[in-house]
Order: C-alpha cells, then sequence, then structure tokens
C-alpha cells in the first residue's frame, strides 16, 4: 500500500529566505505526487502535482518540487519565502496499485518570521 | 455545480445523536473521497468511492460510521451515536478517473460537526 511521510511537522524560517519541506514516499507502482496547501480557516489548494512528466514541477506562488525516484522524495520548495507562504502544507500520494485512493501526509506547518 | 458542495456547512449536535453529512461530486467525476480534519491534525481518510466498485472502508474509525453514494453521484456520511471526539471538520472530495487520470482531487468546504 502506498503512504507517505513528511518529516517535519514544523518549519520555520525567515521571510526572504529559502523554503524546503521534505516528503518521502513509498509506492509499488508509479506514483501520482501533489503538494496542497490550507490556509488557516480555509479549504485545500493544490499547489502543484507530479504525473510521470517532468521530475521537476513548478507549481503556484513560486513553489516547486522534484520527483526523486531513487530517494523516493518529492520534497517542495521556494526560493525566497513570504509572510502569506504561512499555512499548513500537505504532501499526498496516489497510485494505480491502491486504485488511485488518495493518502495524506501528516502535514507541515510553516511558520514566516519578519 | 461548478465545485463540490458539502451540506451542512454547520452542524451541532448532542451526544448520542445521528447525523448524517452530505456531499455533492463535481459532475464526471466517479472517484469520491471523504476525509476527517481534527482542530490542528491532518486529514484522516475515511473512505473511498471509485466507480462501481466496492468502496474502500478502511480508514472508517468505528461501526458507528457509514457512507454511501446514490447513483455514482450524491454520497452522504452517518455518523451513528455521536461521540464527543466525532467532533471534526467533514471534507469531501472527487476526482476524474480515467486513462488521463492524475488523482487530482476536488475539495469541498467542509462540514464542521461539533458534538456537545
Amino acid at each position: 500500500a502506498q503512504s507517505v511521510t513528511q518529516l517535519d511537522s514544523h518549519v520555520s524560517v525567515s521571510e526572504g529566505t529559502p523554503v524546503l519541506l521534505r516528503c518521502n514516499y513509498s509506492s509499488s507502482y508509479s506514483p501520482s505526487l501533489f503538494w496542497y496547501v490550507q490556509h488557516p480557516n480555509k479549504g485545500l489548494q493544490l499547489l502543484l502535482k507530479y504525473t510521470s512528466a517532468a521530475t521537476l514541477v513548478k507549481g503556484i506562488n513560486g513553489f516547486e518540487a522534484e520527483f526523486k525516484k531513487s530517494e523516493t522524495s518529492f520534497h517542495l520548495t521556494k526560493p525566497s519565502a513570504h509572510m502569506s507562504d504561512a499555512a499548513e502544507y500537505f504532501c499526498v500520494v496516489s497510485d494505480l496499485a491502491g486504485g488511485f485512493k488518495t493518502i495524506f501526509g501528516a502535514g507541515t506547518r510553516l511558520f514566516v518570521k519578519a | 455545480g461548478a465545485g463540490v458542495s458539502q451540506s451542512p456547512s454547520n452542524k451541532v449536535t448532542e451526544k448520542g445523536k445521528d447525523v448524517e453529512l452530505r456531499c455533492d461530486p463535481i459532475s464526471g467525476h466517479t472517484a469520491l473521497y471523504w476525509y476527517r480534519q481534527s482542530l490542528g491534525q491532518g486529514l484522516e481518510f475515511l473512505i473511498y468511492f471509485q466507480g462501481n466498485s466496492a468502496p474502500d472502508k478502511s480508514g472508517l474509525p468505528s461501526d458507528r460510521f457509514s457512507a454511501e453514494r446514490t447513483g455514482g453521484s450524491v454520497s452522504t456520511l452517518t455518523i451513528q451515536r455521536t461521540q464527543q471526539e466525532d467532533s471534526a471538520v467533514y471534507l469531501c472530495a472527487s476526482s476524474l478517473w480515467g486513462t488521463a487520470n492524475t488523482g487530482e482531487l476536488f475539495f469541498g468546504e467542509g462540514s464542521r460537526l461539533t458534538v456537545l
């Protein structure tokens, strides 16, 4: 069965510095991988998705993620954090073996300091 | 409608009562999911419907929880004899299944359940 592990429950960065949110996955088949963001008291929004095309995926708001099969990782990065990036981020996996059942990681809360 | 619709948006009930939460997915989406998000927590998978296949109920926390999907569209999540620990936001999502499937989920606004 597929699974996803977000390695940090909380990440704190200063505004203008790089962001790295780590995610490792387990999947028997070529997975689809996603990052979703949830701002306080808001709904879930898709940031970006990997579906076996280019391994470096660009999303909204300057975020990107790189699919590394050898490391089973799909880390989310952004070169320069903005205060508005403060939110909860979820790494998500979905694969054929699971009938495309979609599993969420536990989430990483990103804090951005002025 | 254009998006996933959930009702009610808020439900306050007394311990021991039954509740029903409704989800109307995006038209044409064959996959439908229910998740639960407790305060400050991640998304807990509850149940997954895919077309006419038997649903994956592996995430339902107890036999007080059940869900059905009628006609491959609208779904109802039922919680019987509610307990205080059932208080959470219940999120419904749908996605498109097909040869070009990417598994992207489209979420509703959620139903906030408070059990007193």
